[in-house]
């Protein structure tokens, strides 16, 4: 398995434009998370999906942030419109199963730099 | 609130000694423990973990030991070597909670 793919890898675009991160989870993986590196805050869970369902959605910052997971192999979080706080590394994760004790499988993170 | 908390932003070691990386946790109700170990412009990549109903586990040269009386858990590597220089992460989990909470990263640095 190629593991947990995000896209893009880099990301650089103006205060105010719509930011769209992408993620294709670990085949099989139920559960996928969404989280946001910063120097300030360290690594925090912004949202995360069980079976495509939302089930914890309170880091995210504000209304600015969306996520979606529309089926099992993909999901999105979005940023309408940016800002240079918001400039950080986002990474996503799966795991397989849900509420049971395993580790879960980060990709390599999406660098977003909003000037 | 930090609920993880990673007190040494950085940790310098030689190669060959032991390194032990420390992590204290505040809330209760966490019940499994998991290390990370982060590259630059890489992913988190999973270590080790540890149930609360356990107060170590062993992997090769990895050990976490979990203290729940004090809320503390730490990671030992011994030998240490230089591919283990890395940013350290604690996660912890429990409460009903299914996402991690993690710490801030301990930077570990093995000089040759």
């Amino acid at each position: 398995d190629a593991g947990v793919i995000q896209s893009p890898r880099h990301e650089v675009t103006e205060m105010g434009q719509e930011v769209t991160l992408r993620c294709k989870p670990i085949s099989g993986h139920n559960s996928l998370f969404w989280y946001r590196q910063t120097m300030m805050r360290g690594l925090e869970l912004l949202i995360y999906f069980n079976n495509n369902v939302p089930i914890d959605d309170s880091g995210m910052p504000e209304d600015r942030f969306s996520a979606k997971m529309p089926n099992a192999s993909f999901s999105t979080l979005k940023i309408q419109p940016s800002e240079p706080r918001d400039s950080a590394v986002y990474f996503c994760a799966s795991r397989q199963g849900q509420g049971i004790r395993t580790e879960a499988f980060f990709g390599q993170g999406t660098r977003l730099t909003v000037v | 609130d930090q609920q993880v908390k990673q007190n040494s932003p950085s940790l310098s070691v030689q190669e060959g000694r032991i390194s032990i990386l420390n992590c204290d946790y505040t809330n209760s109700m966490f019940d499994y423990f998991l290390w990370y170990k982060k590259y630059p412009a890489e992913g988190p990549t999973f270590l080790i973990s540890i149930s609360s109903i356990k107060d170590k586990n062993e992997d090769g040269r990895f050990t976490v030991f979990l203290n729940k009386s004090a809320k503390h858990l730490s990671l030992h590597i011994v030998p240490s070597q230089p591919g283990d220089s890395a940013v350290y992460f604690c996660a912890a989990s429990g409460g009903g909670a299914d996402g991690l909470t993690f710490g801030k990263g301990t930077h570990l640095i093995i000089q040759p």
